[in-house]
C-alpha cells in the first residue's frame, strides 16, 4: 500500500511569492490532515478535511493560507503571499475514518527567504 | 484545547539501556495518546498508540504506559540499539486532531 506522498519536499521562495503544496493522502482515506512544525517547535495542526469538506480550520494562522481539497482526494494548501514565518515543514496525515491511527507523509520543507 | 508537554527534550543512552519519556496532557477528554518516531529527514513513523481504557501497551522492546488520574503517559525502549536514535514525538487527541509535545531527540551511544 502507497504512503501519503507530498510535493515538493523542498520550497525555497521570496517573501511575497507563492507556493502551493500538495498532498497525495493513501487511498481510500477520508480523513486528510495539515500539520507544521516551525522552527523545531511541536508539530501544530492547521486543519481537518474529511472528503472534500473542511471538519476543523481552527488551526489555520491566517488568511493567507489557503486549503483545497477538491473532489475528496488529493490536497493542497496555498501559501500568499509568503512572509518569513512561515517557513517550517508542512506534514499532510491521512486517516482511515474507522479508525485513530494517522498516517504522515514526509513533509514539505518551506523555506521563505 | 489540548497542550502536551513532553520531557526531556534530549536523551542520550548508552546501548543495551532503556530510555523512558514523559509527557503530561491538559484536556481530561482526550481519549487517544500516539507515539511517533522521526529519523532524520524521514516522516515520522507512527510506532505505539494507546487508548484511554487501556493502562498499559507494549510491542516487543517499546511500551507505554497511560495514567488518566495524573493525565500523564510515558514511552519506555528497552534494550536501546543504534536503530532507536532518533526524534520522538507523543501527541494527544480527544477529537482525532493531534496536539503534539516538542520532541524527545534519542542519542544511543554504542
Amino acid at each position: 500500500e502507497a504512503g501519503v506522498t507530498q510535493f515538493p519536499s523542498h520550497s525555497v521562495i521570496e517573501k511575497g511569492q507563492t507556493v502551493t503544496l500538495r498532498c497525495d493522502p493513501i487511498s481510500g482515506h477520508d480523513n486528510l490532515y495539515w500539520y507544521r512544525r516551525v522552527m523545531g517547535k511541536e508539530i501544530k495542526f492547521l486543519l481537518h478535511f474529511v472528503k472534500e469538506s473542511k471538519q476543523d480550520e481552527s488551526g489555520m494562522p491566517n488568511n493567507r493560507f489557503l486549503a483545497e481539497r477538491t473532489g475528496g482526494t488529493y490536497s493542497t494548501l496555498k501559501v500568499q503571499p509568503a512572509e518569513l514565518e512561515d517557513s517550517g515543514v508542512y506534514f499532510c496525515a491521512s486517516r482511515d475514518g474507522t479508525r485513530y491511527e494517522q498516517y504522515f507523509g514526509p513533509g514539505t520543507r518551506l523555506t521563505v527567504t | 484545547g489540548e497542550n502536551v508537554e513532553q520531557h526531556p527534550s534530549t536523551l542520550s543512552v548508552q546501548e543495551g539501556d532503556s530510555a523512558v519519556i514523559k509527557c503530561t496532557y491538559s484536556d481530561s477528554a482526550s481519549n487517544y495518546f500516539p507515539w511517533y518516531k522521526q529519523e532524520l529527514g524521514k516522516r515520522p513513523q507512527l510506532i505505539i498508540d494507546i487508548r484511554s481504557n487501556v493502562g498499559e501497551k507494549k510491542d516487543q522492546r517499546i511500551a507505554v504506559t497511560l495514567n488518566k488520574t495524573a493525565k500523564h503517559f510515558s514511552l519506555h525502549i528497552t534494550e536501546t540499539q543504534p536503530e532507536d536514535s532518533a526524534v520522538y514525538f507523543c501527541a494527544g487527541s480527544n477529537d482525532y486532531k493531534l496536539s503534539f509535545g516538542a520532541g524527545t531527540t534519542v542519542t544511543v551511544r554504542a
